[in-house]
């Protein structure tokens, strides 16, 4: 059982240069997140999504992007990105109901040089 | 706006109690929970508490909710090495699927 999956685990990149972490679902959940993780800062949340073809802004979302063309694919994309974006990246899912458990994928780091 | 704070580190011997602190100011919270994050790993829900209950118990973890005080806790018996990780609490209100995380308390057990 996959879950979450993000790609890629792991990316340097130059200053300047467009990036899109992908996040895909097995779960067929309809709310879908993406969190930056940062020492002393906990999770910040970028972007979210309630369903498909919907997308709301987080905490943070200055210099990111999300789409939600279908329920399984939550692509983050990073326009320009900026040295300040290193950061690790994670997607999460929420179930339904009264507890609304967040899945999460194994994260993607980001370094922009 | 909301707000949620841990204190950054906890450092116990094995075989103690550790307890993790939060404290958050959103009065509207309705669901409040701790997760769990291993080393290069996602989160994982370890245990939640409704707004309506003040303890809940769940084999060797306790979270005590005082909400007049905004106050949350989570109490590990027996600390073992394997539960060395950083433990984030976060808060959810009724009818909205917004989390807010605080900052993760790492936890780290000596043998």
């Amino acid at each position: 059982i996959a879950g979450i999956t993000q790609a890629p685990t792991s990316q340097i990149l130059a200053a300047g240069r467009r990036m899109t972490l992908r996040c895909t679902q097995d779960m067929r959940h309809n709310a879908m997140y993406w969190y930056r993780q940062d020492l002393g800062l906990g999770l910040r949340l970028i972007h979210y999504s309630n369903t498909a073809g919907t997308t709301g802004k987080g905490e943070v979302p200055d210099g990111y992007s999300v789409s939600r063309a279908n329920t399984d694919d939550f692509p983050l994309t990073l326009a320009s990105a900026v040295p300040s974006q290193t950061s690790v990246y994670f997607c999460a899912n929420a179930t339904g109901g009264s507890v609304g458990e967040l899945f999460f994928g194994e994260g993607s780091r980001l370094t922009v040089l | 706006g909301e707000d949620v704070e841990q204190s950054l580190f906890l450092s116990v011997r094995e075989g103690d109690s550790s307890v993790i602190n939060c404290t958050y100011t959103d009065s509207s919270s309705t669901y409040l929970y701790w997760y769990k994050q291993e080393p290069g790993a996602g989160l994982q829900l370890l245990t939640y508490i409704f707004s309506n209950m003040d303890m809940k118990q769940d084999q060797r973890l306790t979270v005590l909710l005082n909400k007049k005080d905004k106050h949350l806790s989570l109490r590990i018996a027996d600390t073992q090495t394997g539960d060395s990780a950083i433990y984030f609490c976060a808060e959810r209100g009724s009818g909205t699927y917004k989390y807010i995380f605080g900052t993760g308390t790492r936890l780290k057990v000596l043998a």
